[in-house]
């Protein structure tokens, strides 16, 4: 399994700023996620953070926006940057479990309201 | 475009009761499937994982793969309050492939 903590838990930001998630897992791993969820709807993938390169983002998110770095195999960080009240919902981190498993664990989420 | 649909909710069942919820997946060279449990405010939980055909149970949970079909259910027997929940069907491909999420189905145990 993977033991996955966010900071922050919750912020509230106003338009036009950035903020910036911070993701740890207990242990490395090979893969780790960037997810948003929207009131009521399911987990949207963002991007796969790399160790040593550039993220790969989904259809509809860029890295302008959505910058993320992945220093080591067991941080990660995702910016939102200058933010609109439609940037408002939960942002989830998640990495691959170890000992060979490829079962997917999450973060307990950043809910972001911006104003 | 791989897709991952779930049978559409609220599901409601008595406690007690066997809830089933039901998952089909686009993609036939999928090799992963997961089931999700979500509480309201909570990040995804999860509760069970299946690659094999056939049935796998842990508990009160069953997980049933037919890849045949491209169909995976998860039955929870003698549902309780606590099972209220949205649960979400999640498949994979290859071991480097991303998950793909369905939309998930919330469940509500009526005591």
């Amino acid at each position: 399994s993977a033991v996955i903590s966010q900071k922050p838990s919750r912020d509230i930001c106003q338009r036009g700023t950035s903020l910036t998630i911070q993701c740890q897992v207990d242990s490395q791993v090979t893969m780790m996620f960037w997810y948003r969820q929207q009131p009521g709807q399911s987990l949207t993938l963002i991007a796969t953070a790399n160790q040593g390169s550039e993220a790969t983002y989904e259809s509809g998110f860029v890295i302008d926006k959505f910058p993320i770095s992945r220093p080591n195999l067991t941080f990660s960080t995702l910016t939102v940057s200058n933010m609109s009240p439609e940037d408002s919902s939960i942002y989830l981190c998640s990495a691959w479990g170890t000992g060979g498993t490829d079962t997917q664990y999450f973060g307990p989420g950043t809910r972001l309201t911006v104003l | 475009q791989k897709e991952v649909e779930q049978n559409s909710g609220p599901l409601s069942v008595p406690e007690g009761a066997i809830a089933s919820l039901n998952c089909t997946y686009s993609d036939r060279g999928s090799q992963s499937f997961f089931w999700y449990r979500q509480y309201s405010g909570k990040s995804p939980e999860l509760i069970m994982f299946i690659y094999s055909n056939g049935d796998k149970e842990d508990g009160r949970f069953t997980a049933q793969l037919n890849k045949a079909s491209q169909y995976v259910s998860l039955l929870i027997r003698d549902s309780q309050p606590s099972d209220s929940a949205t649960y979400l069907c999640a498949v994979k491909g290859t071991s480097y492939d991303k998950v793909i999420f369905g939309p998930g189905t919330s469940l509500s145990v009526i005591p």
